[in-house]
């Protein structure tokens, strides 16, 4: 069965500073993979999504993740974090193809010091 | 603009009730989704839908039903609220094609069951 793993719960960084959020993946076939953001008291905001092709992936926000089948990761990357991006973020794997339906991680929530 | 919304945004009720919480898309996507969103466990998929007429469980469909009559709504019913249905509940849609489609998520309902 496919699963999602956010191995961080909490991680805080200073403003300024580069940011990688681990997220590993369990699944047999090509995986469809997304990472969302939630603000406080907001609903999700997709980042960015990987379907094929280049392996890197460019965001909004300044966001980058990068698809590594070998080590079955999409870690989410920003080289330079703001205060504004203090949020709870999401990782998840499509499920079965032609389900539409995603399998989310719990979530690591980012904290930014000033 | 097409939007996803839910309604009411907070909701208390009291342990045996019937409660009712909305979501209505302009999307025109056939599917939609319902969530719940818990401390520890990230998103976990209640009930969804591909179209009008349909509708399928998800992994915590217990004490939860859902109707889809029309393509812009998919109301989630709890159907004698339990302390354990307290959480924050998301509905999204994507729309239908032959890869994962991008969900949009709703901002959220509060829901509190005393």
């Amino acid at each position: 069965a496919q699963s999602v793993t956010q191995p961080d719960i909490h991680i805080t960084v200073s403003e300024g500073a580069s940011l990688e959020l681990r997220c590993n993946y369990s699944y047999g076939a090509t995986p469809y993979l997304f990472w969302y953001v939630q603000s406080p008291g907001q609903g999700l905001q997709l980042l960015l999504k990987y379907f094929s092709g280049d392996t890197l992936v460019q965001g909004i926000k300044g966001f980058e993740a990068e698809f590594k089948r070998s080590q079955s990761s999409f870690n989410l990357r920003k080289p330079s974090v703001h205060w504004s991006d203090a949020a709870e973020y999401f990782c998840a794997v499509g499920a079965d193809s032609g389900t539409y339906k995603y399998i989310f991680g719990t979530g690591t929530r980012l904290k930014v010091l000033a | 603009d097409a939007e996803i919304t839910q309604s009411p945004r907070h909701k208390i009720t009291e342990t045996g009730r019937q409660v009712t919480l909305a979501c209505h898309q302009t999307w025109n996507h056939n599917n939609m989704f319902w969530y719940r969103q818990d401390l520890g466990h990230g998103l976990r998929l209640i009930h969804y839908s591909y179209g009008v007429q349909d509708t399928n469980k998800g992994e915590v469909s217990d004490g939860y039903s859902v109707s889809r009559s029309n393509t812009e709504d998919l109301p989630l019913t709890l159907e004698s609220a339990a302390s354990s249905q307290t959480s924050v509940y998301f509905c999204a849609s994507s729309e239908s094609g032959t890869t994962q489609e991008t969900q949009y998520f709703g901002p959220g309902t509060r829901l509190l069951v005393l």
